[in-house]
């Protein structure tokens, strides 16, 4: 389909393993974004990709975290040494403009991580 | 710094009720406002959106109103139906360039008919 894809869509892991999750985004989409929904915290800002310009990183949790974004398209967010607490969905979003001019966020259906 | 602040749920209804969900919000500037709903199963999708004060955002007969006055941007909707059962979040924009939404904690909505 058209619209953001992400993969896997559930993930089961051991503590202390390292996993990734990958996001499509929306083709010709400049903006990527990385959220985290775990339950009763709503959702959590990660990271934010924008064109060719360095991400904003400022909501990754920790240095266990970390997203790249090749070619401007597909992203990967790598959690390394798993804990519980990264049980979460993690949801990707891109977007046709910058979200200050009010653009519209496009979501995944999300990433849902458990650890064991 | 910005945030969100949105009533706790969940909220239940019978079918034809009205809906009122409760958002404030804290901003220096002057955010744009938005709701977003998750139906089950499915990916956030936009709901509604303003982006100055006195604006109305309306869709799927759904609206809020952006009050300056009272940062508040609270969704309402006179009759509700079993296929709203969602999650809805508000988030805000501070239309910097470079940031990201931010969003509320979600509430959950359940319409029984």
């Amino acid at each position: 389909g058209a619209g953001v894809s992400q993969s896997p869509s559930n993930k089961v892991t051991e503590k202390g393993k390292d996993v990734e999750l990958r996001c499509d985004p929306i083709s010709g989409h400049t903006a990527l974004y990385w959220y985290r929904q775990s339950l009763g915290q709503g959702l959590e800002f990660l990271i934010y990709f924008q064109g060719n310009s360095a991400p904003d990183k400022s909501g990754l949790p920790s240095d266990r975290f970390s997203a790249e974004r090749t070619g401007g398209s597909v992203s990967t967010l790598t959690i390394q040494r798993t804990q519980q607490e990264d049980s979460a969905v993690y949801l990707c979003a891109s977007s046709f403009e910058i979200i200050w001019s009010a653009g519209e966020l496009f979501f995944g259906e999300g990433s849902r991580l458990t650890v064991l | 710094g910005d945030s969100v602040t949105q009533m706790e749920g969940p909220v239940t209804l019978s079918e034809e009720a009205c809906l009122t969900i409760n958002c404030t919000y804290t901003a220096t500037g002057y955010p744009s406002l938005f709701w977003y709903v998750q139906y089950p199963g499915e990916g956030l999708q936009l709901l509604l959106k303003a982006t100055k004060a006195d604006d109305k955002g309306s869709n799927k007969g759904f609206e809020a109103t952006y009050r300056k006055e009272t940062t508040s941007f609270h969704l309402e909707k006179g009759s509700v139906q079993v296929s709203d059962s969602a999650v809805y979040f508000c988030a805000l924009s501070d239309n910097q360039a470079g940031t990201a939404l931010i969003f509320g904690k979600g509430t959950t909505l359940s319409v029984s008919s």
